[in-house]
């Protein structure tokens, strides 16, 4: 098992350039995660789906907007990229019954 | 959780000894409770949880102890190796109604010296 895999590693865009970040899983989780975690600070939670064709906000979802078009692929896109959004992105999955979150390598985006 | 600043909090911690890490939790209706480690350019990774209807919980080489009273949650690891070090957070969760949603700490940056 690959477990969470997370496309690309590292970006750079310019600002208003747009972009989608891609998360897989093969563990057939139901849940599915996008988080950001930045220099002194905590995961932030950006949008979660609990199934195959739903998505719901997180805590900072502004600028951002994600699809759930199969279970096991969650992405996340960026429509305008701004600097306020350079971070490094964990995605992360779990079990309906588990609060266990299995999570992604991360993408490095750095936002010019 | 831990207090948020660029700086992490670092925890230097000779190799063999145990380390004891803090994290004060917000929340009293948070009843669930878990440690991650994150080592350098890798993803967190779960190492043992806790919930508020228990005290303590051990697993390999870590224990995690819940203070509920003053909302403070450690997790210790005992002969600390050099593969412990990492960042160490916490995360709670607020109850059934926030199923799978958690307040994460920005954690402790844990140094293993030989």
């Amino acid at each position: 098992n690959a477990g969470v895999t997370q496309t690309p590693k590292f970006r750079v865009l310019k600002t208003g350039q747009s972009m989608t970040l891609l998360c897989a899983q093969d563990m057939n989780h139901e849940y599915m995660y996008w988080y950001r975690q930045d220099p002194g600070m905590g995961l932030r939670l950006i949008h979660y789906s609990v199934g195959e064709g739903t998505t719901a906000k997180g805590e900072v979802p502004d600028g951002y907007n994600v699809s759930r078009l199969k279970k096991q692929n969650f992405l996340l896109g960026l429509e305008s990229a701004a600097p306020s959004q350079t971070s490094v992105y964990f995605c992360a999955s779990s079990y309906l019954s588990s609060q266990t979150q299995y999570f992604g390598p991360g993408t490095r985006l750095l936002v010019l | 959780g831990e207090s948020v600043g660029l700086h992490l909090p670092t925890l230097s911690v000779q190799e063999g000894d145990n380390s004891i890490i803090n994290c004060a939790y917000s929340n009293s209706a948070s009843d669930y409770f878990i440690w991650y480690k994150q080592e350098s350019g890798k993803g967190p990774q779960f190492i043992i949880d806790i919930r508020s209807n228990m005290d303590k919980r051990q697993g390999q080489r870590v224990t995690v102890l819940l203070n509920k009273t003053v909302k403070h949650l450690s997790l210790q690891i005992a002969a600390t190796q050099p593969g412990d070090s990492a960042v160490y957070f916490c995360a709670e969760n607020r109850g059934t109604d926030s199923w799978g949603k958690f307040q994460f700490g920005a954690g402790t940056q844990v140094v293993v010296t030989p």
